[in-house]
Parts: structure tokens; C-alpha cells; sequence
């Protein structure tokens, strides 16, 4: 089945210690999405990717960085995590920016920080 | 500024009674509003788009511009339907990003 597969589901790493999360889909879609989702919060978009054309938001950390290197895979980095950093990371994708389809999301990786 | 709510964190229904998860939003301009839905160990799943005016598993949603709100609604809940529902927006005004609500837990009791 065409979807959004993001590894690992869950995630522990270090106060500090750089961290990846991966994530790829089958759907050929151009847009790539992150975000951040809290307990009991709102999901946050981080950045996403339109092609290879990279967009921030404006509040994002600088300590959160992404890499599409194909169309396929999309990484998040977080160059130190800090406890604040714990969170659901949900990758999503979309056919088109404003795609009226909506999106398809990945089943998400828990990140602890210990 | 582009806002989503959802005033219910938590509501609770026995089954077969009606069903109201409220959504109001904040938008200069013409958004698209979408319902998705996450069941317990699963990934969040589109429900709905007001755009298509459909009905899915017995979930319907009006967009009502002037009270801006697109509350969805099911007639009679069943224990399936227990799960979280995020409502959500896109418009051009923020490059067609998706802005979503705090979400509401819905809890349907045998």
C-alpha cells in the first residue's frame, strides 16, 4: 500500500545527543511535512518541504533542522535535544501546497529525551 | 491571526445519542476546513473536507461562514467512533499549511 512510513516508532536519546528521525513515503507526493505534537496539544508544523524548496516557520528552533535529500525520504534533525524536545513527531504528506485532498500522515515517532 | 478552536477536550456520549464535536476558527478569507481523526494506536486519518460535502461513517459538517464555525456532527454514536478529532484549516493566506485544533477526545459508552 502507497503511505507515509516514518522509523522508529518510538525514540529515546540523550539530553544532547543529536538525533534523527526518518521518514519516507510511497505516494510520490511533492510536499513534506513535519510536526511537533505535545501531549494534549495541537500539532505544530515545524517545516516542510515543497520539491526541495525548504520552509521554516518562524517560531521553529534552531536546533530543529530537516533534509530531503529525493523525493522519497525526509529527515528530522535535532542538532541537542533538551527535555522540552519530548514530543510525538508526525511527518505528513501532500500531493500539491493547499492540497484540497488533505494530507496523509505517517504513524508518528515518540521521542523520549532522558 | 489563523486559529483553530476546539472548546471540548473531553466528551463523553453513550451510544446512540447524538454527537456534536464543535469547531470555530479564526480566517481572513475563504479556508478549507478538514475533520481528521486518530483512533487509539492508529495514525491520524482524514475524515472529512467541507469542500466535498460528504458523509463519512455517518459523520457529517457544515461550514457556517458567518459563525465560522464547522462543527461536526453524527446522529447516533456508535463505540467505534471513540477516538480523537482534530478539526483543521488551509487556506491560501498561510501557503496552504494545515493549522490544526487542540483536538477533542470523544468517548462513546456502551
Amino acid at each position: 500500500d502507497a503511505m507515509v512510513i516514518q522509523n522508529p516508532r518510538y525514540q529515546v536519546t540523550q539530553f544532547g545527543k543529536p538525533v534523527t528521525l526518518s521518514c519516507s513515503q510511497t505516494l510520490n507526493h511533492n510536499v513534506m511535512y513535519w510536526y511537533q505534537q505535545k501531549s494534549s496539544q495541537a500539532p505544530k508544523l515545524l517545516f516542510h518541504y515543497y520539491d526541495k524548496d525548504f520552509n521554516n516557520e518562524a517560531d521553529t528552533p534552531d536546533n530543529f533542522q530537516s533534509r530531503r535529500p529525493n523525493t522519497s525520504f525526509c529527515f528530522l534533525d535535532i542538532r541537542s535535544p533538551g527535555l522540552g524536545d519530548a514530543a510525538m513527531y508526525l511527518c505528513a504528506t501532500s500531493r500539491e501546497q493547499g492540497d484540497i485532498r488533505g494530507y496523509t500522515f505517517g504513524s508518528g515517532t515518540r521521542l523520549t529525551v532522558v | 491571526a489563523q486559529r483553530v478552536t476546539q472548546p471540548e477536550k473531553l466528551l463523553s456520549v453513550f451510544k446512540g445519542a447524538p454527537v456534536e464535536l464543535k469547531c470555530n476558527y479564526s480566517y481572513s478569507g475563504s479556508p478549507e476546513l478538514f475533520w481528521y481523526v486518530q483512533y487509539s494506536r492508529q495514525r491520524l486519518q482524514l475524515l472529512l473536507r467541507h469542500i466535498s460535502r460528504e458523509s463519512i461513517k455517518g459523520f457529517t459538517a457544515d461550514l457556517n461562514k458567518g459563525e465560522t464555525s464547522f462543527h461536526l456532527k453524527k446522529p447516533f454514536a456508535q463505540e467505534e467512533d471513540s477516538a480523537m478529532y482534530y478539526c483543521a484549516l488551509s487556506g491560501y493566506n498561510q501557503g496552504g499549511k494545515l493549522i490544526f485544533g487542540q483536538g477533542t477526545e470523544l468517548s462513546v459508552k456502551p
